[in-house]
């Protein structure tokens, strides 16, 4: 089935600097993923959703300077968290679309901010 | 604007029957997904309605009405193993986005 690679799996990085999250299909080409953030207890909360070749759309409340997406290829895209505070701490996930199999997740990435 | 609403947390034994029910508000329905959640992991799919009707997959099921905007998740001979966060997710036309509910945490016990 399809599978979604997502890099890294925890980091911790301190307040003011940015930090990039790989999310790659490994078998398939997606042309849509979307990234999402999941507060500890809480529920997945779409940020954007990200196209490959355009510019990535974002949810509303979602600053775009913030939360750089780059969709380069049909198999990879990123997301840079840029001068990260401690707020930004959070478990951060992709997911790549196919009509043929539907959703498929990355592992996630928690972030810590210190 | 889209909402889901889910009940909070479940608690049953080991064996026993549970219903997560899911009640959703949306523009341009396209299908509700069920997820599972451990702690500290990616969400996993469990099942997908498009249309009005029971989906059995195994010790899972999943129920569809899109007059009544409602939906639930059975789970069935529960397992120590089943305990975890359980979600429901609307697809929207639009965009093919995926909005999750809130989700339901399961506590199975011994």
């Amino acid at each position: 089935g399809a599978v979604v690679s997502q890099h890294p799996s925890w980091v911790i990085c301190k307040s003011g600097t940015s930090v990039k999250i790989e999310c790659r299909s490994l078998d398939f080409q997606a042309t849509t993923m979307f990234w999402y953030r999941q507060f500890p207890k809480q529920s997945l909360m779409l940020m954007a959703t990200s196209n490959e070749g355009s510019k990535a759309t974002y949810e509303q409340g979602v600053e775009k300077d913030k939360f750089l997406i780059n969709h380069a290829s049909l198999t990879l895209s990123t997301l840079t968290v840029t001068s990260a505070h401690p707020e930004d701490s959070s478990f951060y996930i992709c997911s790549a679309f196919r009509d043929a199999d539907g959703y498929t997740f990355g592992s996630g990435t928690r972030l810590t901010v210190v | 604007g889209q909402s889901l609403e889910q009940p909070s947390e479940v608690t049953a034994v080991e064996g026993a029957i549970v219903q997560i029910n899911c009640t959703y508000q949306t523009s341009g329905f396209y299908g509700l997904s069920w997820y599972q959640q451990h702690d500290g992991g990616a969400p996993t799919f469990l099942s997908y309605n498009a249309l009005d009707g029971l989906e059995e997959t195994g010790r899972f099921s999943s129920f569809l009405s899109r007059s009544d905007s409602y939906g639930y998740l059975l789970l069935q001979e529960l397992q120590m193993k089943d305990s975890a966060s359980y979600f429901c997710a609307v697809r929207r036309a639009a965009g093919n986005k995926l909005t999750f509910g809130g989700g339901t945490r399961v506590l199975v016990k011994p």
